[in-house]
């Protein structure tokens, strides 16, 4: 019954070689959020979709794309690691327009960087 | 765009005691404020949330108040145990962007 699930849960790559990270959700959700979290710090949200609107954090590095194809998936791309990419990345879901609108989160991808 | 603030950033209370933890806002349209619960290598858990619309939530021993006016926010955790033990997170909903803002946590520890 698992709601948000994402793939892998731990993903090691290179230093500047290309990774992707998918988030899918079974609560047809009309917003999808990826959030990136260091260690002792508050998850810090990256961009997010509602439907398809792609809606970008000013602060996000442009090394960060993401692709939503349809409802159900969203990717995050990362086209260069570095070093300090290595984080935990969080992808959760809401439904706007329902007054019970409620965030759920998927268990997180852990990526290191090598 | 919206800012939560968090206090304090660490806590600790002895078991049995209650703690607070206060939060606060600047986007006045925000209208709801989840908190989370989160233990070490989790994801955040969804412990209470409280719309605009309602002042104080209650779920046994947790409780949440809500003051629109002056725009803040606090959980209130009675008869703390050590499984209470964890980084809690308070949110708000910026609904002009549809964007979850977190404040910078608070690292709870429950001494036995």
């Amino acid at each position: 019954d698992a709601m948000v699930i994402q793939n892998p849960r731990y993903q090691v790559t290179q230093f500047g070689k290309p990774v992707t990270l998918s988030c899918s959700q079974t609560l047809n959700h009309n917003v999808m959020y990826w959030y990136q979290q260091k260690s002792s710090q508050a998850p810090k949200l990256l961009f997010h979709y509602y439907d398809k609107d792609f809606n970008n954090e000013a602060d996000t590095p442009d090394n960060f794309q993401s692709r939503r194809p349809n409802t159900s998936f969203c990717f995050l791309d990362i086209r260069s690691p570095g070093l300090g990419d290595a984080a935990m990345y969080l992808c959760a879901t809401l439904q706007r327009g329902d007054r019970q609108e409620t965030q759920y989160f998927g268990p997180g991808t852990r990526l290191l960087v090598l | 765009g919206e800012n939560v603030e968090q206090h304090p950033s660490t806590l600790s209370v002895q078991e049995g005691d209650s703690a607070v933890i206060k939060c606060t806002y600047s986007d006045s349209a925000s209208n709801y404020f989840p908190w989370y619960k989160q233990e070490l290598g989790k994801r955040p858990q969804l412990i209470i949330d409280i719309r605009s619309n309602v002042g104080e939530k209650k779920d046994q021993r947790i409780a949440v108040t809500l003051n629109k006016t002056a725009k803040h926010f606090s959980l209130h955790i009675t008869e703390t145990q050590p499984e209470d033990s964890a980084v809690y997170f308070c949110a708000a909903l910026e609904t002009s962007y549809d964007k979850v803002i977190f404040g910078p946590g608070t690292s709870l520890s429950v001494i036995p």
